[in-house]
C-alpha cells in the first residue's frame, strides 16, 4: 500500500494568513491526488483532485501542486469558514489511502 | 441535489454482525460505483470497499476482507454492507461516498459523501 504522509499535523493561523500543508507519498503517484476538507461533526468535502484542479464551487483561494511524490495543498488568505481538518488522499493504486490529516486551528 | 443517507450503525458485541444501507438519490445511480469509508473516533479516513456500477466488480481493504461484503441494488438505489465477525477496531463512523467518474472505470476518489452512520463493536 502507499502510505501517506501529512505535515504538520496540525497548525495554529490568523485569519488572513497564507497557509500550506505537504503531503508525502512512499511512491510516485503521478498527480492522482486528492484533497478534502472535513469540519467537526461533517463528513469530508472535496477540495482537489488532480493534485491541482479545483473541484467545482471550492473557492479559488484554495490551490494544489506538487509531482512524483511530495504535494502542497495551499490556502492564499485563510479565512473562518476554513478552520478545519484537511485530508490527502492518492487513487494511484489500489487501496486508496489517505493522509493522517492537517487540523487547522484559529491562533 | 446529491443526497446519500446512511442507516444501520448501533452497538454490536465483538463476533457480531450488521449490515449497513445507504440511500442514495439526486443521480443516476446505476451510473456511477459506489464506496464505503469510514473513520475511528477521533482518527483519520480509512478506504474500505468499493462495488462497480453493476455490481459485477468488488474490492476490499486487506483490513476487512472476508469478514465484509459490499452490496448494491440499483432498482431501489441503495448500498450495503455487510459486516460479519466484527472486532473492536472496526468501530467507527462508516460514510457511503460516491466515486467521482461516471461509467466502467472508477477513479477511487469521491465527490458526495453521506453523513456517516456509527458502528460500536463492543461487549
Amino acid at each position: 500500500d502507499i502510505q501517506m504522509t501529512q505535515s504538520p499535523s496540525s497548525l495554529s493561523a490568523s485569519v488572513g494568513d497564507r497557509v500550506t500543508i505537504t503531503c508525502r507519498a512512499s511512491q510516485g503517484i503521478s498527480n492522482s491526488l486528492a484533497w478534502y476538507q472535513q469540519k467537526p461533526g461533517k463528513a469530508p468535502k472535496l477540495l482537489l483532485y488532480a493534485a491541482s484542479r479545483l473541484e467545482s464551487g471550492v473557492p479559488s483561494r484554495f490551490s494544489g501542486s506538487g509531482s512524483g511524490t511530495d504535494y502542497t495543498l495551499t490556502i492564499s488568505s485563510l479565512q473562518p469558514e476554513d478552520f478545519a481538518t484537511y485530508y490527502c488522499q492518492q487513487y494511484y493504486s489500489t487501496p486508496p489511502t489517505f493522509g493522517q490529516g492537517t487540523k487547522v486551528e484559529i491562533k | 441535489e446529491v443526497q446519500l443517507v446512511e442507516s444501520g450503525g448501533v452497538v454490536v458485541q465483538p463476533g457480531g454482525s450488521l449490515r449497513l444501507s445507504c440511500a442514495a438519490s439526486g443521480f443516476t445511480f446505476d451510473d456511477y460505483a459506489m464506496h464505503w469509508v469510514r473513520q475511528a473516533p477521533g482518527k483519520g479516513l480509512e478506504w474500505v470497499s468499493l462495488i462497480s456500477w453493476d455490481g459485477g466488480s468488488t474490492y476490499y481493504a486487506d483490513s476487512v476482507k472476508g469478514r465484509f461484503t459490499i452490496s448494491r441494488d440499483n432498482s431501489k438505489n441503495s448500498l450495503y454492507l455487510q459486516m460479519n465477525s466484527l472486532r473492536a477496531e472496526d468501530t467507527a463512523l462508516y460514510y457511503c461516498a460516491k466515486d467521482i467518474s461516471r461509467g466502467v472505470a472508477p477513479r477511487y476518489y469521491f465527490d458526495y459523501w453521506g453523513q456517516g452512520t456509527l458502528v460500536t463493536v463492543s461487549s
